[in-house]
């Protein structure tokens, strides 16, 4: 079946600091991909998403790319604030479109 | 303002009490579904449903259960919640038609503890 593999945290980085939480999966089809964030004590949020191959995704400054070669959806983020802290789930949908499978989630911590 | 919400927000409760989540959305989506969030285990997926009476298994249903005679409603139903029922628990919902990418919208998670 499908899975999502997601780098473990907690992420501890400097303000300003160039951000990679690495996700890979696998799945038949083709899936869509998600990136959710979920800050404290909040439900979860979509960040961003892609539907196909070499799409990429992005929102308030981060990007992820769809690479089916290499079955990932990296998160990346040029430059992170103290208000990315959060938790980021990285998540696939299921052929067919009725399951989602989620990573495990990776903690970021961004220090002033 | 279009949102999904959940209630109770916290509850505590004892082993063999049946309880009920309740979770609504405003937003005409006919899909909806049931997870819960564990630490180092990220969501899984509990029940779902496509429409009204139409529901099915996630990954981890044993020890809950489901309905769906509404389209806005969705309530999760532990018979007699047991302490590894312990979690917080999240309703999310999304349109079906259309096709991908299927993005979801979540409700504000409600923290259940079973003693």
């Amino acid at each position: 079946g499908n899975s999502v593999t997601q780098m473990e945290g907690p992420v501890t980085l400097s303000e300003e600091a160039f951000l990679t939480i690495n996700c890979t999966y696998t799945a038949t089809g083709y899936p869509s991909l998600f990136w959710y964030v979920q800050y404290p004590g909040e439900g979860l949020q979509l960040l961003l998403k892609a539907t196909k191959a070499d799409d990429k995704g992005s929102n308030k400054g981060f990007e992820a790319t769809y690479r089916k070669e290499t079955t990932s959806f990296h998160l990346e983020k040029g430059s992170v604030q103290v208000s990315d802290s959060a938790v980021y789930f990285c998540a696939t949908i299921h052929t067919g479109g009725f399951k989602t499978i989620f990573g495990a989630g990776t903690r970021l911590f961004v220090k002033a | 303002e279009a949102q999904v919400t959940q209630n109770p927000r916290y509850l505590i409760t004892v082993t063999g009490k049946k309880l009920t989540v309740t979770c609504s959305q405003n937003m005409n989506h006919e899909y909806m579904s049931w997870y819960r969030q564990d630490p180092g285990l990220g969501l899984r997926q509990i029940y779902y449903s496509m429409n009204v009476e139409v529901t099915d298994k996630g990954d981890v249903p044993e020890g809950y259960k489901v309905s769906r005679k509404e389209k806005r409603n969705f309530p999760l139903i532990l018979e007699s919640p047991s302490p590894n029922q312990t979690s917080l628990y999240f309703c999310a919902s999304r349109l079906l038609a259309g096709g991908p990418p299927y993005e979801q919208y979540f409700g504000p998670g409600t923290r259940l503890t079973v003693t």
